[in-house]
């Protein structure tokens, strides 16, 4: 299982939006809803921003949203903040009973 | 509230196994689900396997099968994660992930963190 393709890095100003993409393929992304997505600054353990392709878990900010289409996901962090600055991961269950996570994207707040 | 605490950081030799563990409280590890996942300094996240409900049983990643073992201990809610045959390629970080409940594939409670080194 090959891991999703996320873009190495992102970045925007603050208060702009920034979208990171997650190509998979039809036995992952396309294959059903459950896509999540990570947050992760250095030295910490990830965080669980978005499940099932668009939900936010209690005490995510609203600023985070994402969603699906095909094979891609799309993760959306609008009014950019300072503390957004981190690698966000995308990951996807497989026809197959796996997980699979992309490569993770950079995201730098200039 | 679930957390998960793992035991602490490994030094393994080339070709020796190690066995890391991670303690539930606040639920019974027969009502969750759990998974592992590593991260290689600097590099990404990497799903290695986890109980799968659909199927019934735990689910390897194709990369470690045959080398990997994710046994539960229920009497004390301790999950383990076993990796035989270690190269240095299997320096890491080894977290024990919970799948939030009602939800698949989504790990909303993350361990530590356990460092493992393989060095000669």
């Amino acid at each position: 299982q090959s891991a999703l393709a996320q873009p190495g890095s992102v970045s925007g100003s603050p208060g702009q939006s920034i979208t990171i993409s997650c190509t998979g393929t039809i036995s992952d992304i396309g294959a059903y809803k459950y896509v999540s997505w990570y947050q992760q600054h250095p030295g910490r353990a990830p965080k669980l921003l978005i499940f099932d392709f668009s939900n936010r878990p209690s005490g995510v900010s609203y600023r985070f949203s994402a969603s699906k289409s095909g094979n891609t996901a799309s993760l959306t962090i609008s009014g950019l903040q300072p503390e957004d600055e981190a690698d966000y991961y995308c990951s996807s269950y497989t026809t197959s009973g796996t997980t699979v996570f992309g490569g993770g994207t950079k995201v730098t707040v200039l | 509230q679930v957390q998960l605490v793992q035991s602490g950081a490994e030094v393994k030799k080339p070709g020796a196994s190690v066995k890391v563990s991670c303690k539930i409280s606040g639920h019974t590890l027969t009502e969750l689900s759990m998974h592992w996942v590593r991260q290689a300094p600097g590099k990404g996240l990497q799903w290695m396997g986890g109980f799968n409900p659909e199927e019934g049983q735990t689910v390897y990643a194709e990369h470690f099968k045959g080398r990997v073992t994710m046994p539960e201990d229920t009497f004390t809610d301790t999950a383990y994660m076993e990796l035989s045959s270690l190269t240095y390629d299997d320096t890491a970080v080894y977290y024990c992930v919970k799948v939030r409940v009602g939800a698949t594939n989504a790990f909303d409670i993350w361990g530590q963190g356990t460092l493992v080194t393989v060095s000669s």
